[in-house]
């Protein structure tokens, strides 16, 4: 079993539809879970962080985190043309310096 | 602010040979940590340099070797080339801090393709 499960299934949706991505893990011991975004030919960019559990927002960004079920989504609200990108969810242990990253998910918003 | 820079952009190698990569971290930022992105994959974790010391390393075998310089930027070596090092390197940059991988901000990459 892989230490974070990202479906990599590209995602096409209109413009101002939410978008909604998701992560599992096996590592109980994840503490900080991040989002970041890439563009094609670019590093990745972060988006969100968020420790623990809970939600955090910001702008048309929602992250969320239940340990209980080791699940991250990620939600874009009025989604535009540029947040096409391939998204990220990445996690680390309290203390260590390793990010453990899923696969990535392919989001295409069509005009 | 120049942010994570890295070079060069592109390289291409073949089997056998030997490669290094170069990053200059954030302003301000006192560790680097390298990875390894596969095509269609998220990066995998292949060590972070703190102080000039490697301080954790993922698993990727002693092929792959770096440094970090007093100010702060760092080098990525890879030896004897072979075609699954094909990749885009990337470096992150981040200040360190007790609580470990908080956040890390990413150069664009080199992309190094082994022929």
């Amino acid at each position: 079993q892989k230490e974070v499960e990202q479906d990599p299934g590209p995602l096409s949706v209109p413009e101002g539809a939410i978008v909604s991505l998701n992560c599992t893990y096996s590592n109980s011991a994840f503490q900080y879970f991040m989002w970041y975004r890439q563009y094609s030919r670019k590093g990745p960019e972060l988006l969100m962080y968020t420790y623990s559990s809970g939600n955090k927002e910001d702008g048309r960004f929602t992250a969320q985190v239940d340990k209980s079920s080791k699940y991250i989504s990620l939600f874009i609200r009025d989604s535009q043309p540029s947040d096409s990108a391939t998204y990220l969810c990445a996690m680390s242990v309290y203390g260590n310096n390793r990010l453990a990253f899923g696969k990535g998910n392919q989001v295409v918003v069509i005009p | 602010d120049a942010g994570v820079t890295q070079s060069p952009t592109h390289l291409i190698k073949t089997r056998g040979q030997q490669v290094t990569l170069r990053c200059s971290p954030k302003s301000g930022h006192d560790t680097v940590s390298w990875y390894q992105q596969a095509l269609g994959q998220g990066p995998q974790f292949i060590f972070q340099y703190y102080e000039e010391e490697e301080r954790q390393r993922g698993n990727f075998p002693d092929r792959f070797s770096g440094h970090q310089f007093p100010n702060y930027s760092s080098e990525l070596n890879v030896n004897a080339l072979l075609l699954g090092d094909s990749a885009l390197y990337l470096c992150a940059s981040s200040v360190r801090t007790g609580q470990g991988a908080l956040e890390q901000f990413f150069g664009p990459g080199t992309r190094l393709t082994v022929l």
